[in-house]
This record gives structure tokens, C-alpha cells and sequence, in this order.
């Protein structure tokens, strides 16, 4: 099974300012990475698929970058919306794994 | 995206039985292969099960292996979950999921139903 690590747990921003949250798998999952988005009492969001990728309606200041074992989201300036939990997801090798999330907050 | 409205949640006793079920509109359900997900209080997500198209092929988390069994009805439209013997690490929001390529990123979820496994 491929574990995903994710850093920081938590992220303490402001709106404006820029995040950047690291993925890292046990072993290689070539660009099969995923990014989500999920918000209290919401299901999870996808953001961007195979590594770079932004899936359709999400927002231009999200994004995605990295292969094989190292991956990150950034979002280049906070909105208010933006505070979640982001979580990464392999699809590289079933089982499917899931990272253990990044809370985003103030 | 269309629509999935998970239902059959409930509060169960260890050892008990349940069948959830997803409910898909808006897009043509058979022609995409569906997952579980499902999400315990306060924690993460962790993938389930999937079912290809045709429901002939079905992958399992080792968690649930033996226990569950997911199947599909593309005439109702409709994913299922069978659950046997819950446990209490079983309690949790399951999710249905839309899936995108193979093994599958989740591109559109449902809101989710609640099981809980307590005596």
C-alpha cells in the first residue's frame, strides 16, 4: 500500500497571502495525484487530477505541480473560501490512498 | 455532474447488517465506474470499494474485505453497499463517488450518509 504524507497539519494564514501544501508518497506514483478540497459538513471537492491539472470550474489560483514521490498545492492568494481541508490522493496502485489532510485556516 | 444521493444510514449494533444505497441522476450512470468512500468522525478519508461499469470487476479495501460487497443496478441506476458484521471502526459518513480513469480519481461525490456501529 502507498502512504501518502501530508505537511504541515495545519497551515495558519491570512486572506491574501500564498499557501503551499506538500504531499509525499512512500513510492513513486508517476503524476497519478489528486488534490481535494473538503469544508466542514461538505463532501470532498476535487481540485486538480494528475498532479497539475485543475478540474473543470476550479479556480485559477489553485494549483498543482511535482512527480513521482513529492507533490504540492499552491494557492497563490487566500480567499475566504479558501479555508478547508485539502487532502491528496494516489491512484498509482490499489488500493486507493488517501493523505491524512491539511487544515487551511486563519 | 448530475447527482448522487446516498441513503439507508442508520445507528447498528456491532455484528449487525446494513445495505446503503446510491441513488445517481443527471448523467449516464453506466457508463462510470462508482467507488465508496467513507469518512469516520473527525478524521480522514479512506477509500472503500469501487465497481467497474458493468459491476464484473470490484476492488475492496483490505478493512473491509469479506465483510462488504458493492453492486450496481445501471437499470435502476443505483450503486449499493452491503455491509455484514459492522464493527464499531466501521462508523463513519460513506460517501459515493463518480470515478474519473482507472484506478480512479473521485470527480463527483455525493453528500454522504452516516452509519454508526454502537451498542
Amino acid at each position: 500500500e502507498i502512504v501518502l504524507t501530508q505537511s504541515p497539519a495545519t497551515l495558519s494564514l491570512s486572506p491574501g497571502e500564498r499557501a503551499t501544501l506538500s504531499c509525499r508518497a512512500s513510492q513513486s506514483v508517476s503524476s497519478y495525484l489528486a488534490w481535494y478540497q473538503q469544508k466542514p459538513g461538505q463532501a470532498p471537492r476535487l481540485l486538480i487530477y494528475d498532479a497539475s491539472n485543475r478540474d473543470t470550474g476550479i479556480p485559477a489560483r489553485f494549483s498543482g505541480s511535482g512527480s513521482g514521490t513529492d507533490f504540492t498545492l499552491t494557492i497563490s492568494s487566500l480567499e475566504p473560501e479558501d479555508f478547508a481541508v485539502y487532502y491528496c490522493q494516489q491512484r498509482s496502485n490499489w488500493p486507493i490512498t488517501f493523505g491524512p489532510g491539511t487544515k487551511v485556516d486563519f | 455532474e448530475g447527482q448522487l444521493l446516498e441513503s439507508g444510514g442508520g445507528l447498528v449494533q456491532p455484528g449487525e447488517s446494513l445495505r446503503l444505497s446510491c441513488a445517481a441522476s443527471g448523467f449516464t450512470f453506466s457508463s462510470y465506474a462508482m467507488s465508496w468512500v467513507r469518512q469516520a468522525p473527525g478524521k480522514g478519508l479512506e477509500w472503500v470499494s469501487a465497481i467497474s461499469i458493468s459491476g464484473t470487476t470490484t476492488y475492496y479495501a483490505d478493512s473491509v474485505k469479506g465483510r462488504f460487497t458493492i453492486s450496481r443496478d445501471n437499470s435502476e441506476n443505483t450503486l449499493y453497499l452491503h455491509m455484514n458484521s459492522l464493527r464499531a471502526e466501521d462508523t463513519a459518513v460513506y460517501y459515493c463517488a463518480k470515478n474519473q480513469g482507472g484506478p480512479p480519481r473521485f470527480h463527483y461525490w455525493g453528500q454522504g450518509t452516516l452509519v454508526t456501529a454502537s451498542s
